[in-house]
């Protein structure tokens, strides 16, 4: 299975919103709930913000949301702050016991 | 706290073998699914294996099925990834995390150990 659509880059000013897409089809992201969102910073491992499309683990501040229409999933994160500037992966449940990833967005903080 | 430490990843040759280990604590090992992820260097994430919590089930991406093989061994809390007639295309650090593909999100990782495939 081919890897969900992620845009290489977003970018936001200090305080503003921005929004990620991660785009598949019926198949995972559109037929299942099972929709994740991971924070990478350089040099470090993947951090769990978002799963079952809009849950936030213990610990992920409020700012970050996550939802999801018909094959596309997204992330928005409110409230921009300099430490949000990272790598953001979705991650989707593929059927036939696979995940499947996406190509990763480059989110800069201006 | 939950922590998974990886270790065994290191410099390989084509077509050699290497079993890659990830110590797990902080949590009840056998309650939990696992999985391995890699990540090629300057490149996303890539999903590699996963296994069931009593060890039953496992997984492994077609790019590494028939090479890879995960387990686990409860007794230890101990994750494996015995890796097979390595490629180029391997290279990648390897990290263990907590979690399956499905109902049970990858909720933590562990640090990564590097596998470099290279004559």
């Amino acid at each position: 299975q081919s890897a969900l659509t992620q845009p290489p880059s977003a970018s936001g000013s200090p305080g503003q919103s921005v929004t990620i897409s991660c785009t598949g089809t019926s198949s995972d992201v559109g037929g299942y709930k099972y929709v994740s969102w991971f924070q990478q910073h350089p040099g470090t491992a993947p951090k769990l913000m978002i799963y079952e499309v809009s849950k936030r683990p213990s610990g992920v501040p409020d700012r970050f949301s996550g939802s999801k229409s018909g094959n596309t999933a997204s992330l928005t994160v409110s409230g921009l702050q300099a430490e949000d500037e990272a790598d953001y992966y979705c991650s989707s449940y593929g059927g036939s016991n696979n995940l499947i990833f996406g190509g990763g967005t480059k989110l800069t903080v201006l | 706290e939950v922590q998974l430490l990886e270790s065994g990843g290191g410099l390989i040759q084509p077509g050699g073998s290497l079993r890659l280990s990830c110590a797990a604590s902080g949590f009840t090992f056998s309650s939990f699914s696992m999985s391995w992820v890699r990540q090629a260097p300057g490149k996303g994430l890539e999903w590699v294996s996963a296994i069931s919590g009593g060890g039953g089930t496992a997984y492994h991406a077609d790019s590494v099925k028939g090479r890879f093989t995960i387990s686990r061994d409860n007794s230890k809390n101990t994750l494996y990834l015995q890796m097979n007639s390595l490629r180029a295309e391997d290279t990648a650090v390897y990290y263990c995390a907590k979690g399956g593909v499905s109902t049970t999100p990858l909720d933590c990782w562990g640090q990564g150990t590097l596998v470099t495939v290279s004559s």
